[in-house]
């Protein structure tokens, strides 16, 4: 299956951002608009934080968003939080209607 | 509010079955897809499978030789059949629900997720 390829971690200061990509190694994903992206803290359940490459549910503070160039999509977290310390995972629709998701990022609030 | 509850056995014995039941509450599972996703300790999540009423389910293609899911619609209940186990297959398992592929994309609503182990 193809698959979606996330940078183990990242890191940074408070009130700083960071940003996580997610690129596709194939045509079946990413090229379309349906990437969504999760939060995981540890024990917990994901959490929908984009959905549709850039669409924030209600409820998502604005200062996460969501983009997409080519077959790679990112993830921005802006204005760095202690909260937001956790794993994202990203998530494509592929064309023969299945999903995959990406390897995983941890976001590390230094 | 949806809410989503899995339920099953936590420890499975390698090459049996694992069976897990999902049950939907504050909505119809006659609406919206409903998936099936799995994480292993430590590491990533795995979608295996969904389901929609009406409709034959789809399966990831590394594990549809070994895996089933149906939907009982009458009891708002959805389930997972994973034969032959193996260690590999030890993972928290969640349930989650999808509105449907082609218009938009995303899981919403997940389970809180069930650790079951395969001994």
């Amino acid at each position: 299956q193809s698959a979606l390829t996330q940078p183990r971690s990242v890191s940074g200061s408070p009130g700083l951002s960071v940003t996580i990509s997610c690129t596709g190694t194939s045509s079946d994903v990413i090229s379309h608009d349906y990437v969504s992206w999760y939060q995981q803290h540890p024990g917990k359940a994901p959490k929908l934080m984009i959905y549709d490459v850039s669409e924030r549910p209600s409820g998502v503070p604005d200062r996460f968003s969501g983009s997409r160039s080519g077959n790679t999509a990112s993830l921005t977290i802006s204005g760095l939080q202690a909260e937001d310390e956790a794993d994202y995972y990203c998530c494509s629709f592929v064309t023969s209607y299945t999903w995959v998701f990406g390897g995983g990022t941890t976001v590390t609030v230094l | 509010q949806v809410q989503l509850q899995e339920s099953g056995p936590g420890l499975v014995k390698a090459s049996e079955t694992l069976s897990l039941t999902c049950t939907v509450s504050g909505g119809s599972t006659r609406n919206f897809y409903w998936h099936w996703i799995r994480q292993p300790p430590g590491k990533g999540l795995e979608w295996i499978a969904y389901i929609y009423y009406g409709r034959s389910p789809n399966y990831n293609p590394s594990l549809t030789s070994r895996v089933t899911v149906s939907l009982d619609t009458s009891t708002n209940q959805f389930s997972l059949q994973l034969t032959s186990v193996t260690a590999a297959d030890t993972a928290v398992y969640y349930c989650a629900r999808h509105p449907g592929p082609g218009v938009t994309d995303y899981f919403d609503f997940w389970g809180q997720g069930a650790l079951v182990t395969v001994s």
